[in-house]
């Protein structure tokens, strides 16, 4: 069976901090795993993904996210927050060759000025 | 090129009666996935269609239930509604499998 969990339903930092929404998985085979941003009264908008290779992956708007087997995580990072960075951030996981996404309970995050 | 369509984008509807909710995918995208999201359950997976077969389904009642129509277009359908189904419905595209979802904006379904 596979899980996301995602620490922390709430993460606040200042701008031009580091954002970092931290995600770990279950899951019974080696998994894709997804990060999501959704701003409000969207949809969700694909940030980045990890599938296989390369275990740090590099996604839109600056975020970045590294697979850690020996860890079951898959943290999302980003250096310098920005305002707009403000949103709710999900985890997902899922099955190669699977066709569905199993969702963590999402993080929101809050930038202060 | 255009995104995925979902209408209405609100809705609101009394318990008891049922609802249908319509996506449109992004042209070529043959797969459709339906996803509930509430503040208690999160996003949870309803169910996914290819060429018109529904391929995967989750743990949801039988009250709701959907199709696929040749252009790809979908429709989900809940009936009986409970005040428990008020939920943001979201709608997903892609070529085939989930790697490449494009969601849309979702439908947001009020039972009062």
């Amino acid at each position: 069976a596979q899980s996301v969990t995602q620490l922390g339903s709430h993460v606040s930092v200042s701008e031009g901090a580091l954002v970092l929404l931290r995600c770990n998985y279950s899951s019974s085979v080696p998994p894709y795993l997804f990060w999501y941003v959704q701003y409000p009264n969207q949809g969700l908008q694909l940030l980045l993904k990890y599938t296989t290779g390369a275990t740090l992956v590099k996604g839109i708007n600056g975020f970045e996210a590294e697979f850690k087997k020996s860890e079951t995580s898959f943290h999302l990072t980003k250096p310098s927050a920005h305002m707009s960075d403000a949103a709710e951030y999900f985890c997902a996981v899922s099955e190669p060759g699977a066709n569905n996404l199993f969702f963590g309970t999402g993080t929101r995050l809050t930038v202060i000025p | 090129k255009a995104g995925v369509t979902q209408t209405p984008r609100y809705l609101i509807k009394t318990r008891g009666q049922q609802v249908t909710l319509s996506c449109s995918p992004i042209s070529g995208h043959r797969s459709v996935s339906w996803y509930q999201q509430t503040p208690g359950q999160g996003l949870q997976f309803l169910f996914e269609y290819f060429s018109e077969t529904q391929r995967n389904k989750g743990n949801f009642p039988g009250r709701f239930s959907g199709r696929q129509f040749s252009n790809s277009r979908s429709e989900m359908n809940v009936s009986t509604l409970e005040l428990g189904d008020s939920a943001l419905y979201l709608c997903a595209s892609s070529l085939e499998q989930p790697l490449d979802y494009t969601f849309g904006s979702g439908t947001r379904l009020t039972v009062v």
